[in-house]
């Protein structure tokens, strides 16, 4: 069975303290992985799609990499404005659906 | 360039209930996906419509239904509502190119569909 974990489940970080969120999977006919910001109420917003193993993606101070069993979302110098939930979503299954996992929630105090 | 709309914002419905949900997606789109969020859960994939056909589905039961219209907004039907039904739901736009959808699917902001 598709399985996806994010961790850590919540995490609360200074501003300007840098960190990374974790996602590993065990996904069949992976094609390749996507990253969301989610805000409260709202629905996930596009940040990156990752398609082969050592892929990397920037986006300001957020950057995304993959491996051929896990992602991770590096976070550098945060900002408030970067709190919200992350999900990341690993294609795979026999016709490519999105397979989410639970999301991170990350806070970031001034 | 008009992103992905739906409506209503907001549903309050009493449990047994039907609820119809619309979506119409971004410019240049033409498949629909339908998730729906349960709180502090991430997405669940209900089903997909492309051509007006459901072309798959996720594992839900029949009440959950939908229809896809030419000009390729989409609505979401689901029939004798459930307390469990509560949740966000969301619509995601992306589009077929060479036989093959493009994995890249941009959400509308939801319906918070509550059943009391």
């Amino acid at each position: 069975e598709d399985q996806v974990t994010q961790s850590p489940e919540a995490l609360r970080l200074q501003e300007g303290e840098s960190s990374s969120l974790n996602c590993s999977y065990t996904v069949s006919g992976l094609r390749g992985l996507f990253w969301y910001r989610q805000d409260p109420g709202k629905g996930p917003e596009f940040l990156f799609t990752l398609y082969s193993a050592g892929e990397e993606k920037e986006k300001e101070r957020l950057k995304a990499t993959l491996t051929k069993k896990e992602s991770f979302l590096h976070i550098t110098a945060p900002k408030p404005e970067d709190s919200a939930t992350y999900l990341c979503a690993p294609i795979g299954g026999s016709q490519g659906n999105l397979i989410f996992g639970k999301g991170t929630k990350l806070s970031v105090k001034p | 360039d008009a992103g992905v709309t739906q409506s209503p914002t907001h549903l309050i419905k009493t449990r047994g209930q039907q609820v119809t949900l619309r979506c119409s997606p971004k410019s240049g789109h033409d498949t629909v996906s339908w998730y729906q969020q349960a709180l502090g859960q991430g997405p669940q994939f209900i089903f997909q419509y492309y051509e007006e056909e459901e072309r798959q589905r996720g594992n839900f039961p029949d009440r959950f239904s939908g229809h896809q219209f030419p000009n390729y907004s989409s609505e979401l039907n689901v029939n004798a509502l459930l307390l469990g039904d509560s949740a966000l739901y969301l619509c995601a736009s992306s589009f077929l190119t060479s036989g093959r959808v493009s994995y890249e699917q941009y959400f509308g902001p939801g319906t918070r569909l509550t059943v009391t």
